[in-house]
């Protein structure tokens, strides 16, 4: 049973745009989310995250919003580039588990048109 | 400074045989792991290192063994290839433990098993 979703395999916006991507997780436990962005032939890269005691974090054009109610997050990016054309995966844990305890989605092809 | 470096970059094996992924770091980081990405889905814990001489399992371990004789290197063996293992892998470090912020992921090794 998955407990981290991304149930959009892919996504498409035109550069300029806001690209919205999405994450649903079912662990109720999980306190800190984050963000990796991967491009082809490369490892992910740590993007941005979020724990839970916040509703919201900025890192310059990319936000990322929890809302724990729903056990959803979303990553905005604003505006979108074409150098932001990636795989975006959302990984979620307990504070005190350790990077050994990350969970992954199955991760969001972003493509951004010039 | 190379970072996260992992050899070979791409592996055809037959059912049965054995072999070793390397993961190399110059980075002096304390914390080691194995991952692999499946399609569709999103990356899965394999083994991972606290420090030299200290090594644990993840979420899928079978099949798979490691050591960390050195604070560089953490190998990773398949012990008798399985089609099922056919997967892109990836070695990654940090610095400490952490929760997943500060992982340095390697450019993969792509697995195919006949």
């Amino acid at each position: 049973d998955q407990q981290v979703k991304q149930n959009s395999p892919s996504l498409s916006v035109q550069e300029g745009r806001i690209s919205i991507l999405n994450c649903d997780y079912t662990n109720s436990m999980f306190d800190y989310f984050l963000w990796y962005k991967k491009y082809p032939a490369e490892g992910p890269t740590f993007l941005i995250s979020i724990s839970s005691i916040k509703d919201k974090n900025e890192d310059g054009r990319f936000t990322v919003f929890l809302n724990k109610s729903a056990k959803h997050l979303s990553l905005h990016i604003v505006p979108s580039q074409p150098g932001d054309s990636a795989v975006y995966f959302c990984a979620a844990s307990e504070t005190q588990g350790g990077s050994e305890k990350l969970v992954f989605g199955k991760g969001t092809k972003l493509t951004v048109n010039p | 400074n190379a970072g996260v470096t992992q050899t070979p970059k791409f592996q055809v094996l037959k059912t049965g045989q054995s072999m070793t992924l390397q993961c190399a770091q110059d980075m002096n980081h304390e914390y080691m792991s194995w991952y692999r990405q499946d399609p569709g889905m999103g990356l899965r814990l394999i083994h991972y290192s606290v420090g030299a001489g200290i090594t644990d399992q993840g979420e899928v371990p079978n099949g798979y063994n490691v050591s960390r004789s050195t604070t560089e290197d953490f190998p990773l063996r398949l012990l008798s290839a399985a089609p099922s293992q056919t997967s892109v892998y990836f070695c990654a470090s940090s610095p400490y433990r952490g929760n997943g912020e500060t992982q340095y992921f390697g450019p993969g090794t792509r697995l195919l098993v006949l």
